[in-house]
């Protein structure tokens, strides 16, 4: 089966770092993606882990342990603009498999 | 340039009409996704295609159908709308291989069936 789980919401304030994490069970694993959402727009993506370890660009790093079944994406310097939906998915072959999205809130 | 364009971006059904929405995408990508995203659901993937001429059910296949005649276009059909299809629809494409498969979304199609 296929679970893939993160918070629902979380809040912060701006300037400063937050962890979103996302825990996964696929019958098959060929990589992870973060995605951004803004209300009412689409998905744009953020990161790709395929190997375990830290990904970092810029503000964003994404983090991956296939052992565990675990990511986390860290936002540093949090601004206004960062307020969104985070949706991490996982490839199972030939398909991305979405889990609910963390709704972010940065307060100034 | 394009990348992947939906059409119709708002529609409004009754109950038991029947509609296409069609994705289509100037890539050359060999793979399209139909999702669907409800509040709190997030994105569920209803059928997808990995080439020209072929589907394949995704989590939530029922009450759709799908085509990819033509590389480049995938059609996603209700044939008869009910309320609980009411959500927004994105289509989505990407290329083969490593190292960035990343999905290009299409804008989205809002759809109210009553």
């Amino acid at each position: 089966g296929q679970n893939i789980d993160q918070p629902t919401e979380m809040t912060a304030t701006e300037g400063a770092i937050v962890q979103i994490n996302c825990t996964y069970q696929t019958s098959g694993f060929n990589g992870l993606f973060w995605y951004q959402q803004h209300a009412g727009e689409a998905p744009t993506f953020l990161s790709y882990n395929v190997l375990d370890g830290l990904e970092e660009k810029g503000r964003f790093s994404s983090f991956l342990s296939r052992s565990k079944g675990y990511s986390y994406l860290l936002l540093k310097e949090l601004q206004m603009k960062d307020s969104a939906s985070y949706l991490c998915a996982v490839r199972d072959t030939d398909k991305l498999i979405f889990g609910t999205g963390t709704r972010l809130q940065v307060f100034p | 340039n394009a990348g992947v364009t939906q059409t119709p971006k708002f529609r409004v059904l009754k109950t038991g009409q029947s509609m296409t929405l069609l994705c289509a995408q100037d890539m050359n990508h060999e793979y399209m996704y139909w999702y669907r995203q409800d509040p709190g659901m997030g994105l569920r993937l209803i059928h997808y295609s990995v080439g020209e001429g072929t589907t394949a059910k995704g989590e939530v296949p029922d009450g759709y159908n799908v085509s990819r005649l033509k590389k480049q276009n995938f059609l996603l059909g209700l044939e008869s709308a009910a309320p609980s299809q009411t959500s927004v629809y994105f289509c989505a494409s990407n290329s083969l291989g490593p190292p960035n498969e990343k999905l290009f979304f299409g804008s989205g199609t809002q759809l109210s069936v009553l």
